[in-house]
Formats: C-alpha cells, structure tokens, sequence
C-alpha cells in the first residue's frame, strides 16, 4: 500500500519568510502528486498537482512543487509567505493504474502558521 | 454550480444512534468519495464509487455503509455509532480522464463534523 509522510507537522514562520514543506511517498511506480490546501474553516482545495512533464510545477498563490523521482519527493515552496497563507497543507499521491477511481493516498498534513 | 454539497454540516449523536450523510455533486462526475478527517491522522478513505452502483471499501470502512443512489448522490450511513467515529467527514468527488487526465482531480464538499458521546 502506498504511504505518504509528511515530516513537519507544525510550521511557524514570519510574513516574508520562505516556505519549503516536506512530501516523500512509497509507491516506486507511476504516480500522480497533489498539494491540497485548508483555510481556517473551509474545505480542501487543490493548491497545484504533477501528473507528467516539467518535473516543477506551478500551482495558485505563487506556490511551486517539485518532483523528483529519485527521492521519492514532491515538496511544496513558497519564496516569500503572506498572512493569508496560514493553513494546513496536505500531500497527496495516487497511482493512476489501480483501478477506476482516483483513490488518494494522504499524508498527515503540516499546519502553517504566519506571524505578522 | 454548486459543486459538492454535504449534509448536515454539524450532528451529535449518542452512541448506538444512527445517522445519514449525505452527499450530492452537480459537475456530471464519475467517481466520488468518502473521507473522514481526524488530527494527525490527516484523510482517510472510507468508501469510494467509481460510477453508478458500485462501491468499494476504503482504507477505513468499518462502521460504516454507503449507497449510490444515483451519479449526483453518495450517501454515508453510521448504523451504530460509536464515540470513535467522532470526525470531520468530507465527501469529494472526479471526473476520471485517464492516467494523465487533467480530470482527475477531487473537488471536496465543505465538511460535516460529528460527534458521538
């Protein structure tokens, strides 16, 4: 079964400070990666996802993720976090050959939180 | 569109009651789901449907039973619930595209949070 670790669990960093959060998965076939994000209050929301191709995607809020298969990775940054960007943060992984739905594997997510 | 919507978004339940959540999406898709959200723990699958009446288990399923009434709807039922099954449940739902389809990306409901004393 696949697995997904997410090392930080809670983050702490000033407006302006640059954000790197850990993902490491298990699968060692093909996979499809997600970062979803939760605001205080609200549903998950896609933050950016790698299906194929350029290995460092760009998803919305000037976050970027990059993959890279030798490390089994897809950690998610952001050069300069905002306020706003306070939340939890969840990776997610699928492989897309196990059938016919999209069955997410989740990692236990890491809560961020930005300080004035 | 309204996306996916849960019902009720807050219940308490004794233990040993039973309940209903419902769900229902209007984006034509496929396949939906059932999480269940605790701290730490991040989302756990409960039950899933890839289409129209199949269901499978999840990683979690346990305590818990779903219908497929239909493409829009996606129901959990707690028959006994139990102090365990206090949680945030999310429902979602995709459109499958393939294996490289943009499609398949879940759209998650607001949440509904449980709680069984």
């Amino acid at each position: 079964a696949q697995s997904v670790s997410q090392h930080n669990h809670h983050v702490i960093l000033s407006e302006a400070a640059s954000l790197e959060l850990g993902c490491n998965y298990s699968y060692g076939g093909t996979v499809n990666l997600f970062w979803y994000v939760q605001y205080p209050g609200q549903h998950l929301q896609l933050l950016l996802k790698y299906f194929s191709g350029d290995p460092l995607v760009k998803g919305i809020k000037g976050f970027e993720a990059e993959f890279i298969k030798s490390k089994f990775s897809f950690n998610l940054r952001k050069p300069s976090v905002q306020w706003s960007d306070t939340a939890e943060y969840f990776c997610a992984v699928n492989s897309p050959y196990t059938g016919t739905a999209s069955k997410l594997t989740f990692g236990t997510g890491t809560r961020l939180q930005v300080t004035l | 569109n309204a996306g996916v919507t849960q019902t009720p978004k807050f219940q308490v339940l004794k233990t040993g009651q039973s309940m209903t959540l419902q769900c229902a999406q209007d984006m034509n898709h496929n396949s939906m789901y059932w999480y269940r959200q605790d701290p730490g723990m991040g989302l756990r699958l409960i039950y899933y449907s890839a289409s129209e009446g199949t269901t499978d288990k999840g990683e979690v399923p346990n305590g818990y039973n779903v219908s497929r009434l239909n493409k829009r709807e996606f129901s959990l039922r707690l028959e006994s619930a139990a102090p365990s099954q206090t949680s945030v449940y999310f429902c979602a739902s995709t459109l499958e595209g393939g294996y490289s389809s943009g499609a398949n990306v879940l759209t998650f409901g607001a949440g509904s949070r449980l709680t069984v004393l």
